[in-house]
């Protein structure tokens, strides 16, 4: 069965600190893979996106990720936070299978950041 | 221009009240969505629009109805709802399907209650 996980449901970490959240996937082939951000009571915001081509990616903010095939996993980074990264943090996974649009999404992880 | 407008932002409603929830975008994109966000979890697939036809429909109850009068207004109409159904209801779009190696922008979403 297709499946997103993120194995940290909570982080914290300091400012000025670096951050790595985790993403793994099972898929038969390798899906187009994204990041989003939630604030409070917000919507979503895309950080970066995978589709095909340089298994680094830069976003905005700061952010990268870096697809790895051999592991399934789409880890994201960022080697110095701001206070203003506190949020939600999910990553989703879309099929090239799929014609239909089932963007799905891990459970997500908390980031708490420290004075 | 990047933006998928939701109105309104928050919305209390009775159980007999029928009520609607508007989402706009001006991107010119041809697939739009419905999620649906309890609090501390990711967002669930209701609806899928493609090209203004209803792709998807993820076996959701029959008192949330979507319709897509245009390719840049999509609306999701309410009727007797249950308290259950309380939560941050997010519209997206994308340029096409998933499938088909596109992103999608979320808008702020409409933070519903049913009292």
């Amino acid at each position: 069965a297709q499946s997103v996980t993120q194995p940290d449901i909570h982080i914290t970490v300091s400012e000025g600190a670096s951050l790595e959240l985790r993403c793994n996937y099972s898929y038969g082939a390798t899906p187009y893979l994204f990041w989003y951000v939630q604030s409070p009571g917000q919507g979503l915001q895309l950080l970066l996106k995978y589709f095909s081509g340089d298994t680094l990616v830069q976003g905005i903010k700061g952010f990268e990720a870096e697809f790895k095939r051999s592991q399934s996993s789409f880890n994201l980074r960022k080697p110095s936070v701001h206070w203003s990264d506190a949020a939600e943090y999910f990553c989703a996974v879309g099929a090239r299978t799929d014609s239909w649009g089932k963007l799905q999404f891990g459970a997500g992880t908390q980031v708490v950041v420290t004075p | 221009d990047t933006e998928v407008t939701q109105t309104p932002k928050h919305l209390v409603m009775g159980m007999t009240n029928k009520k609607s929830l508007k989402c706009e975008q001006h991107m010119g994109h041809r697939a739009m969505y419905w999620y649906k966000q309890k609090a501390k979890k990711p967002p669930e697939l209701m609806f899928v629009y493609s090209y203004e036809k209803l792709s998807i429909n993820e076996s959701v109850p029959s008192r949330f109805s979507p319709e897509c009068p245009n390719s840049s207004l999509l609306n999701l109409h309410l009727h007797a709802l249950q308290p259950e159904d309380s939560a941050l209801y997010l519209c997206a779009s994308s340029q096409d399907t998933f499938g088909k190696g596109t992103e999608a922008f979320f808008g702020q979403g409409t933070r519903l209650t049913v009292v």
